[in-house]
């Protein structure tokens, strides 16, 4: 079965960029999305296709996609950043979700 | 706005079935595909499967096959995700999220709040 692959965990210092990857086999052939989850919350879309970001969701996130690799960029992180994210993308008729990476502003 | 409510937490024994409900409201109910995940604690995020509530046909995750059924209810605007047999692995917040209007691709957004289901003897 299809596999994402993200770090655990990525740390950032206030005002500065975080980077945070999802890989899997041809990604870049696929459509990624990425979603953010606070604690106690549910999950909200800050990506779809690969780099566009919903109504709502600030300029700093922004995504790419190429290769066997999408990533998901967020520019003068702010603690209010501080979460889980997941990527995602369909394998077929399915939908797969990477691991999951806590995101540290520290 | 869109938005999607589901049903309140329920504990359920070993062996026994929990049926979660979601509404939706704010869009018309037949032309989205809704999706269901679980989130065990501390875990990631783990897909379920999809309705499509204009025909109610639906593809699940291997995962689950034999043991979750989607169901719809186009008058009320309310899908349901029925999972039978349960274990105390199955304890999780369960939660429905609009997909796109086409099976496979598309988006997913917004989610429900999330249905935790406890599963204890």
């Amino acid at each position: 079965s299809y596999e994402l692959t993200q770090p655990p965990s990525v740390s950032v210092s206030p005002g500065q960029t975080a980077s945070i990857t999802c890989s899997g086999d041809k990604l870049g052939h696929k459509y990624a999305s990425w979603f953010q989850q606070r604690p106690g919350q549910s999950p909200v879309l800050v990506i779809y296709q690969d780099n566009k970001r919903p109504s709502g969701i600030p300029e700093r996130f922004s995504g790419s996609n190429s290769g066997n690799t999408a990533t998901l960029t967020i520019s003068g992180t702010q603690a209010m950043d501080e979460a889980d994210y997941y990527c995602q993308a369909w394998d077929r008729s399915t939908v797969v979700f990477g691991g999951g990476t806590k995101l540290t502003v520290l | 706005q869109v938005q999607l409510v589901q049903s309140g937490a329920e504990v359920k024994k070993p062996g026994a079935s929990v049926k979660v409900s979601c509404t939706a409201s704010g869009y018309t109910f037949i032309k989205y595909y809704i999706h269901w995940m679980r989130q065990a604690p501390g875990q990631g995020l783990e897909w379920m499967g999809i309705i499509n509530p204009s025909g109610g046909n639906t593809t699940y995750a291997q995962k689950f096959q034999g043991r979750v059924t989607m169901t719809r209810d186009t008058s009320t605007s309310t899908v349901y995700m029925e999972l039978s047999s349960l274990k105390s692995d199955d304890t999780a917040v369960y939660s429905c999220a609009r997909g796109g209007t086409v099976p496979a691709g598309g988006w997913i957004d917004p989610w429900g709040q999330g249905t935790l289901v406890t599963v204890s003897s």
